[in-house]
């Protein structure tokens, strides 16, 4: 089946704009997270949804930065006034959650490149 | 604070030889642990996970070794090949709170 799939693959932007950031989730996948990848650096979780719960918004690293879910399925991670630190490649996964509360494995999708100039 | 580490951001190995991977945690409440293998312009993708009730869990040519007392897992494969030449994550959680992941390690396996 298709997995994770996020678009633009690739985007540059110039300080002080804003961008959107689009992931598709596997079908039926209740749990989407983003992450972000700067240069040399690990994989920094941003936000987190569960269902129809609450985000977890916790790794959001200002308030420039926001996300929606709708419908449970597609989301939108938002950037506004964008700089040059936000350079980095943004990477949407999705989980299912066992009724057990064993963690379940993420799958990612491809990442969308974004660079600030 | 990192809660989870790989000190080694990089390691060479021969091809046919065992390439071992390193990650130290320090959240106690972790109780499940995963890797991933990235490869360039693609998504990390899932390789093998193990639950803090086990100590090791084998699939193929990957082993992982969860030492809980040390707070520490490690990867294993064996033999190396080179089309595991790729970035290798390790990511803990507790429960169903959202991954952390390491910084990642380059594993280059030289043929």
């Amino acid at each position: 089946g298709a997995g994770v799939s996020q678009s633009p693959s690739n985007k540059v932007t110039e300080k002080g704009k804003d961008v959107e950031l689009r992931c598709d989730p596997i079908s039926g996948h209740t749990a989407l997270y983003w992450y972000r990848q700067s240069l040399g650096q690990g994989l920094e979780f941003l936000i987190y949804f569960q269902g129809n719960s609450a985000p977890d918004k916790s790794g959001l690293p200002s308030d420039r930065f926001s996300a929606e879910r709708t419908g449970g399925s597609v989301s939108t991670l938002t950037i506004q006034r964008t700089q040059q630190e936000d350079s980095a490649v943004y990477l949407c996964a999705s989980s299912r959650v066992a009724s057990s509360g064993t963690y379940n494995e993420q799958f990612f999708g491809p990442g969308t490149r974004l660079t600030v100039l | 604070d990192q809660q989870v580490k790989q000190n080694s951001p990089s390691l060479s190995v021969q091809e046919g030889r065992i390439s071992i991977l390193n990650c130290d945690y320090t959240n106690s409440m972790f109780d499940y642990f995963l890797w991933y293998k990235k490869y360039p312009a693609e998504g990390p993708t899932f390789l093998i996970s193990i639950s803090s009730i086990k100590d090791k869990n084998e699939d193929g040519r990957f082993t992982v070794f969860l030492n809980k007392s040390a707070k520490h897992l490690s990867l294993h494969i064996v033999p190396s090949q080179p089309g595991d030449s790729a970035v290798y994550f390790c990511a803990a959680s507790g429960g169903n709170t959202p991954l952390v992941f390491g910084k990642g390690t380059r594993l280059s396996v030289i043929a």
